[in-house]
């Protein structure tokens, strides 16, 4: 059974531009959720979708969006890049709705953005 | 406000000791406590899920404890080997809330 996958693993942008990242979950699993890791702030929530529906987001401005497909597959958008947006970035799957539940987390590899 | 706490910020064992990582947290509802394990450069990788009603739970050489009226959870790492030089990440969720903690960064040395 394959892992979540993400893409790209590493990529390099300047400060004004937009990214877009991409998560595709284990098979099955209808939750995918999103995740900031910089050294300085460990791992942060960013939102979580289930069912191509937005459940939960964390404290982050607007830049940062999200969504779901109809095959559970998510990509999250970051615009208007600030330098502090540099971190490695993690999706995880799971069968249900993450936060109140204790169905297993997956996380894929990430996705390392450095913002010049 | 909710918090999670993780003690110690790094630790450095030799192998084939034993040793023990702290969590202390704040968050409350309370829905469950999470232990990860994360390498360098790799996502992490789930270690144990306890609610509130588990006070022990283990998985191979790894048995986390979590005591809900204290807010407090350890996980032992026992007979260590330099496989287990990673970062340990706690999370608590509650109602539809998430916390990391910092991690701790534990070294392990032949």
């Amino acid at each position: 059974k394959a892992g979540v996958t993400q893409t790209p693993r590493y990529l390099i942008k300047t400060r004004g531009q937009q990214v877009t990242l991409s998560c595709s979950p284990i098979s099955g699993h209808r939750s995918v959720s999103w995740y900031q890791q910089t050294p300085g702030q460990g791992l942060q929530f960013l939102f979580e979708y289930f069912s191509e529906t937005q459940r939960n987001k964390g404290n982050f401005p607007g830049r940062f969006s999200g969504r779901q497909f109809s095959n559970s597959r998510s990509e999250m958008n970051v615009s208007t890049l600030e330098l502090g947006d540099s971190a490695l970035y993690l999706c995880a799957s799971s069968q249900a709705s993450t936060t109140s539940n204790t169905g297993e987390l997956f996380f894929g590899e990430g996705s390392r953005l450095t913002v010049l | 406000k909710n918090q999670v706490e993780q003690s110690p910020q790094s630790l450095i064992i030799l192998e084939g000791k034993n040793c023990t990582l702290q969590c202390n947290y704040t968050v409350s509802p309370f829905s469950n406590l999470r232990w990860y394990k994360q390498d360098t450069g790799r996502g992490p990788v789930s270690l144990t899920i306890m609610t509130f009603s588990e006070n022990t739970k283990s998985n191979g050489r790894y048995t986390a404890t979590l005591d809900a009226d204290t807010k407090q959870s350890s996980l032992h790492i026992t007979a260590s080997q330099l496989s287990d030089s990673a970062s340990y990440i706690c999370v608590v969720s509650g109602n539809n809330d998430m916390r990391f903690g910092a991690g701790t960064r534990l070294t392990v040395k032949p």
